[in-house]
């Protein structure tokens, strides 16, 4: 079946470091990826998506591009803030699987001024 | 505000209670759906409804039981609820059933079964 494997948490970084989170799926037919945020205390908001192979979603200064030769979905973020402390989530959809959308198991990212 | 929205917000309930969760979207969008994020913030999909008919019924104890009245309504019904039942569930939208929507979330239930 579908799966989204991204890195264990916590990530503590200072402000103004550079971000990555480490992403790769398995899925039997040709995902969509997303990649949501979880505020404290909030439900998730979809922060990015990539629907084909090579596309690079990108919003907040957040980016990630589809490799499917690596079946990665890793998120980037040059410069954070403290506001970006959250929970952050990648996932796919796939069609073969009824569109569900399958999630990793969330990675927590702690920024300190 | 158009949004996904649920309640209550947060439900403490001794085990054996019966209890419901409603969720309501006003976005228009055709398909609706529960997770479950259990404490270690893991997201499983419990089910799904596209136009009030049930597209997805993952393996979940015959206790939850989802009902649509309408296309922007989804409603979790849990009867002799169970400590392993607290968690935080989450109703969601999505405008279709195509892979390359994505989802619109509520901001939970926490539920609490003492």
């Amino acid at each position: 079946g579908d799966s989204v494997t991204q890195m264990e948490g916590p990530v503590t970084l200072s402000e103004e470091a550079f971000l990555t989170i480490n992403c790769t799926y398995t899925a039997t037919g040709y995902p969509s990826l997303f990649w949501y945020v979880q505020y404290p205390g909030e439900g998730l908001q979809l922060l990015l998506k990539a629907t084909k192979a090579d596309d690079k979603g990108s919003n907040k200064g957040f980016e990630a591009t589809y490799r499917k030769e690596t079946t990665s979905f890793h998120l980037e973020k040059g410069s954070v803030q403290v506001s970006d402390s959250a929970v952050y989530f990648c996932a796919l959809s796939d069609r073969a699987a009824g569109n569900k959308l399958t999630f990793g198991g969330g990675t927590r990212v702690l920024v300190k001024p | 505000d158009t949004a996904v929205s649920q309640t209550p917000k947060y439900l403490v309930t001794q085990m054996g209670n019966d209890k419901s969760i409603k969720c309501e979207q006003n976005l228009g969008h055709d398909t609706m759906y529960w997770y479950k994020q259990d404490s270690k913030k893991f997201l499983k999909i419990m089910f799904s409804y596209n136009n009030k008919e049930l597209i997805i019924n993952e393996t979940v104890p015959n206790r939850f039981s989802p009902k649509s009245p309408d296309k922007a309504h989804l409603n979790l019904h849990i009867n002799s609820l169970e400590l392993g039942d607290s968690a935080v569930y989450f109703c969601a939208s999505s405008r279709g059933v195509g892979q390359g929507e994505g989802y619109t979330f509520g901001s939970g239930t926490r539920l609490t079964v003492v």
